[in-house]
């Protein structure tokens, strides 16, 4: 089975630039979304085909995937950032396959 | 705007079944495909399934097979999921959501969602 890895926790200082990775096998020739999600909320997506923003989603979210990797970048990070991420792919043969999450702390 | 109701928690009895529904509105049903995703506590969320709104073909994740039955009235705007053999770990958080291309594309990414279903099991 198909599986997608993430760090469990990220730290960042408000107005610092956050990474988090999401590695799995050849991921790069799939298309990686991304999903903030709030405690008590339905994730919301932020990052879709690698490094499109949806409408409303501030530009200080973006995207990048190659090799085995995706990255979601939020730049000039803000405390209302602060929430569990989870990436996310799919191809025919796996269909949909979600990361385990990584815990976005702003400092 | 674009919205997904979903219907109230429930408690069941390993074993029983549980059917959820899932209300579209604000915009034409027809258009996209609508998956369901559940959320255990503290756990990552996993898909489950999803159905197109026009044929009602569906795919299921492997893990439900047998298991799960999505089903979707048109008429009523509303898309459905029902899953059968409930066991203690099937006690989750479920969502459905609407697939964020219009068909006849396909984006297989998630927006919106709807505000969830909490499914407990326990005896």
């Amino acid at each position: 089975s198909y599986e997608l890895s993430q760090p469990p926790s990220v730290s960042v200082s408000p107005g610092q630039t956050a990474s988090i990775t999401c590695s799995g096998d050849k991921l790069g020739d799939k298309y990686a979304s991304w999903y903030q999600q709030r405690p008590g909320q339905s994730p919301v997506l932020v990052i879709y085909q690698d490094n499109k923003r949806p409408s409303g989603i501030p530009e200080r979210f973006s995207g990048s995937n190659s090799g085995n990797t995706a990255t979601l970048t939020i730049s000039g990070t803000q405390a209302m950032d602060e929430a569990d991420y989870y990436c996310q792919t799919w191809d025919s043969s796996i269909y949909v396959v979600f990361g385990g999450g990584t815990k976005l702390t702003v400092l | 705007q674009v919205q997904l109701v979903q219907s109230g928690a429930e408690v069941k009895k390993p074993g029983a079944s549980v059917k959820v529904s899932c209300k579209a509105s604000g915009y034409s049903f027809t258009g996209y495909y609508i998956y369901w995703v559940r959320q255990a506590p503290g756990q990552g969320p996993q898909w489950m399934g999803r159905i197109h709104p026009n044929s009602g073909d569906t795919n299921y994740a492997q893990k439900f097979q047998g298991r799960v039955i999505m089903t979707r009235d048109t008429s009523i705007s509303t898309a459905y999921m029902e899953l059968s053999g409930l066991k203690s770990d099937d006690t989750a958080v479920y969502y459905c959501a609407r697939d964020y291309g219009e068909l006849p594309t396909v984006c297989n990414c998630f927006d919106p969602w709807g505000q969830g279903t909490l499914v407990t099991v326990s005896s």
